[in-house]
């Protein structure tokens, strides 16, 4: 079953807690991407990565960081200064820069509590 | 920042019935995707027209594109109840970040 996975699908988190939404896709792509969601909004870029051991910063990415050890994973840490992180949380991946299409996980949703 | 804006934001309309949403973007771009999202779940790719296409068909879908306008139209026809859901279109302007995203259209399709 090929795929992208997200886990978990509900994250909750305390005040100054740093938490970490996990990506993993066995679809053998190269680029993988990490975006935020709204309600009634769009998708803003966190971060992304073209290859592994390499990642960039996207329009939001003040408060999150990375990282990118392995082809397969790309796991997104929501940091504590981050100050509002409750939002849906979509990772996406494709098979190369050059390969526009875009994969995506099922979103995990994170609440502050 | 967000380049594509589909218009309109919100729209009703009864099954089998054709529905028509549009987008709008600001700069040069080297394809155009329109993505599927429902309810509290991810995005599935629907369709990607180039540059150099004028339009596209995917079974009940057509996609056009005005690059003198900078516009596209997604057009689904005989809708069904299971269309209902958020389209967006996503540019790809050749960055290395990747594609940009509309805030969508919120599709309802009354039974």
């Amino acid at each position: 079953d090929g795929g992208i996975t997200q886990s978990p699908k509900y994250l909750f988190r305390k005040e100054g807690q740093n938490v970490t939404l996990s990506c993993e896709q066995n679809l053998n792509h190269d680029a993988m991407y990490w975006y935020r969601q709204d309600p009634g909004q769009g998708l803003r870029l966190i971060y992304y990565s073209q290859i592994v051991n390499d990642f960039q910063k996207g329009d939001i990415a003040e408060g999150y960081s990375v990282s990118r050890e392995k082809k397969e994973s790309f796991p997104l840490t929501v940091t504590s200064a981050q100050k509002n992180p409750t939002a849906f949380y979509l990772c996406a991946s494709s098979i190369s820069r050059v390969q526009e299409t875009q994969y995506f996980g099922p979103g995990t949703r994170l609440l502050v509590l | 920042s967000q380049q594509g804006e589909e218009d309109p934001q919100a729209l009703s309309i009864q099954e089998g019935e054709n529905a028509t949403m549009n987008c709008s973007y600001k700069t040069s771009i080297n394809n155009l995707q329109w993505y599927r999202q429902n309810s509290g779940r991810g995005l599935v790719h629907l369709i990607l027209i180039r540059s150099n296409e004028r339009e596209k068909h995917s079974g009940r879908l057509r996609v056009t594109l005005d690059t003198s306008k900078k516009s596209s139209s997604l057009l689904i026809t005989a809708s069904r109840a299971a269309d209902t859901a958020s389209y967006f279109c996503a540019t790809d302007g050749g960055g290395a970040d990747g594609l940009t995203f509309g805030k969508g259209t919120h599709l309802i399709i009354q039974p």
